[in-house]
């Protein structure tokens, strides 16, 4: 089972939707977890984080968690063609009970919203 | 956030050379980390490149061929020696600000080898 696991996509929306993108991860003892958001040929940038159960609300996204079920999604409201990139889930995944600061990474979701 | 800086932003180079990437952060920060990235595939960490002392590789890295320096808090270079085409990828680094393994990226180097 890989560590951090996203749906595959790619994922298709038409402008105006909600895109729904969904992160499982194996470590129960993880504490952090991130969204990142990769354009074509630049590099990740970081839109969302979530420490605690619940939702968290940040413009259009909405960052959810659920550590009972190891599960972190994100809801882009009102899909904007602009929105159209590669997604990234991260998780702090521990080492003999400590993480050192590391994150891993899921392979990623590539989201398209069309006009 | 921080301003983080990446020399160089692309290279392309011969195979059995070595190529140093720098990067620079406008803020001293105790958390710096090189990633690499393969072509359509996502972020693997090499190191965490500790100020001071040796850098911490991940399983599938070593310090011969991938060597990193940390001199002070604001700069960190990785070196990937003796390079082959597998080595073609792009390279970022990250600092962690504001805790709680929050990290941001640099602008990556893109890195071809023939």
């Amino acid at each position: 089972q890989k560590e951090v696991e996203q749906n595959s996509g790619p994922l298709s929306v038409p402008e105006g939707a909600i895109a729904s993108l969904n992160c499982t991860y194996s470590d129960r003892g993880s504490q952090s977890f991130f969204w990142y958001r990769q354009y074509s040929g630049k590099s990740p940038e970081l839109i969302m984080f979530i420490y605690s159960n619940g939702d968290k609300e940040d413009g259009r996204f909405t960052a959810q968690l659920n550590k009972a079920s190891q599960y972190v999604s994100l809801l882009i409201r009102d899909s904007q063609p602009s929105d159209s990139a590669t997604y990234l889930c991260a998780v702090n995944i521990q080492a003999g009970g400590t993480s050192y600061g590391k994150l891993t990474f899921g392979q990623g979701t590539i989201l398209t919203v069309h006009p | 956030s921080a301003v983080i800086s990446q020399k160089p932003s692309r290279d392309i180079c011969q195979r059995g050379t070595s190529l140093t990437i720098q990067c620079q952060v406008d803020s001293q920060v105790t958390m710096m980390f090189w990633y690499r990235q393969q072509p359509g595939q996502s972020l693997t960490l090499i190191a965490t490149a500790n100020q001071g002392s040796e850098a911490t590789y991940e399983s599938g890295f070593v310090i011969d061929k991938f060597p990193i320096s940390r001199p002070n808090l604001t700069f960190s270079t990785l070196t990937v020696s003796n390079m082959s085409p597998e080595d073609s990828s792009i390279y970022l680094c990250s600092v962690e600000l504001g805790g709680r393994e929050t990290q941001y990226f640099g602008p990556g180097t893109r890195l071809l080898v023939l």
